[in-house]
């Protein structure tokens, strides 16, 4: 199961950083196969992948954000974590965490939030 | 970065019509793709991966085909329950990429 951690920040002002931390039971959390990643969806919009991160803490992310996404990682505490810098409005969407292995692709999903980012 | 266009963006179909959603990546992705349902105020669920297999516990009316560029997300007897936005992915390499999604509802 992945989760993210409470408090979700509901609201976020503009040039700000999101910060959004999921955590994971119930699965292994330090294997080869699998990077845990981060996804979003504006309000009506389709899905955009925003980044990975493995247990060793290799990250690849979205060109489009990868100035501005820090992802980071802490198997003792079996969590990953977003940081996303200088928001805009543009960045409002429901944040989702998810899991990805190499086969089975993003086969299980956090419960997603909508984080806003407004003045 | 691999483009992916998926079509329909929208279908409106009958209870027990075969309906067909494709994607097409600008470069082969081998089967590297998945289908995703996504139903409002629900994280999506994963249906088919690896372009063809079955996710465990998902109703054997959908499947999958398809490998290099062209993908085919099949749904072989419409039901209520499937009225959900579907998407694709293709996890070839970095950048992943979503498909625009297709949205699906009942006459």
């Amino acid at each position: 199961q992945l989760q993210l951690l409470e408090p979700v920040p509901r609201l976020v002002k503009p040039s700000e950083t999101l910060s959004l931390t999921c955590s994971v039971s119930g699965a292994s959390f330090s294997s080869s196969d699998v990077h845990w990643a981060w996804i979003r969806q504006p309000p009506g919009k389709g899905l955009e992948w925003i980044g990975s991160i493995s247990y060793n803490g290799r990250s690849y992310s979205s060109p489009s954000l990868k100035s501005r996404v820090i992802l980071t990682v802490d198997t003792s505490k079996k969590q990953f974590s977003l940081n996303l810098t200088s928001v805009t409005a543009a960045d409002t969407a429901v944040f989702y965490c998810a899991r990805h292995v190499s086969v089975t692709a993003f086969d299980f999903w956090g419960q997603g939030r909508l984080v806003t980012v407004s003045s | 970065d691999i483009q992916v266009t998926q079509s329909p963006s929208s279908l409106s179909a009958s209870v027990g019509d075969r309906v067909t959603i494709t994607c097409r990546t600008s470069q082969g992705v081998s089967h590297a793709l998945s289908w995703y349902q996504h139903k409002p105020g629900h994280a999506p669920t994963l249906l088919i991966y690896v372009a063809s297999t079955l996710q465990s516990g998902v109703p054997s009316r959908f499947s999958g085909s398809g490998s290099g560029t062209d993908f085919t997300l099949t749904i072989s007897s419409l039901q209520p329950e499937d009225v959900a936005t579907y998407y694709c992915l293709q996890d070839y390499g970095p950048p992943l990429t979503f498909g625009g999604g297709t949205k699906v509802e009942i006459k």
